[in-house]
């Protein structure tokens, strides 16, 4: 069976430090994988998304980057935190080659930039 | 462009009460997939139910039953005698065929409460 793992769970960081979530999915390979913000309260917001290995697309412009050094490995990361950073961070998968599939969800990370 | 809108931000309900989440869709595809996803407070997204635009047939899983109807380009969400448990954020979602990478587009969501 497949599982996606994310960590850290929760992460405190202060505004300008750097940021390195990662994510990474077992049991399955080329996967669809995807980064997620949730501000509280709020809806999903598409970040990141890869179809495939150093392939990233990116759906909001903003001061957060991700990489796909690994075929399951999904990494979201920052040069400098800002306070409008914090959120919800879920990392996701679905089955490539298709728009039919579900996705699935890590259990996210809670983000607090102070 | 695809937009799901689900206009019932909160709901409250007594437990045991039926309730239904709303679901709206705009697509110019006519193959799309339709999902169905809930939050609950420990925040890990599950999915619930997937539906394809050719197939309107209503579905039943138990206490919950969804009603597909490309008439109203809607995607409704029943839970019948609801729970405590049943506590949660519910998305709604759609992906069009021409959408890269299974791109879904979300709805804002809809927190269900149901009190004891």
């Amino acid at each position: 069976s497949q599982t996606i793992h994310q960590w850290p769970a929760t992460l405190v960081q202060p505004v300008g430090s750097p940021l390195s979530l990662e994510c990474t999915v077992e049991g399955t390979s080329n996967p669809n994988l995807y980064w997620y913000r949730q501000a509280a309260g709020r809806g999903l917001q598409l970040l990141f998304y890869s179809v495939g290995i150093g392939q990233i697309s990116s759906e909001v412009p903003q001061n957060l980057s991700a990489s796909r050094p690994q075929d399951r490995q999904f990494i979201l990361s920052s040069k400098k935190l800002l306070l409008s950073d914090s959120g919800f961070y879920l990392c996701a998968w679905s089955k490539g080659q298709g728009y039919s599939y579900e996705q699935y969800f890590g259990p996210g990370t809670r983000l607090t930039v102070t | 462009a695809q937009k799901v809108t689900q206009a019932q931000t909160e709901i409250s309900v007594v437990e045991k009460e039926d309730v239904t989440l709303d679901c709206v869709y705009e697509t110019r595809d006519t193959t799309y997939y339709l999902f169905w996803y809930k939050q609950p407070p420990s925040g890990e997204l599950v999915f619930l139910i997937r539906r394809n635009s050719f197939d309107e047939q209503n579905e039943i899983s138990g206490r919950y039953s969804w009603n597909f109807q490309k008439s109203t380009s809607s995607f409704n969400f029943t839970i019948t005698a609801s729970q405590v448990v049943d506590s949660a954020v519910y998305f709604c979602a759609l992906s069009e065929q021409g959408t890269n990478a299974g791109k879904s587009t979300f709805g804002d969501g809809t927190t269900l409460t149901v009190k004891p």
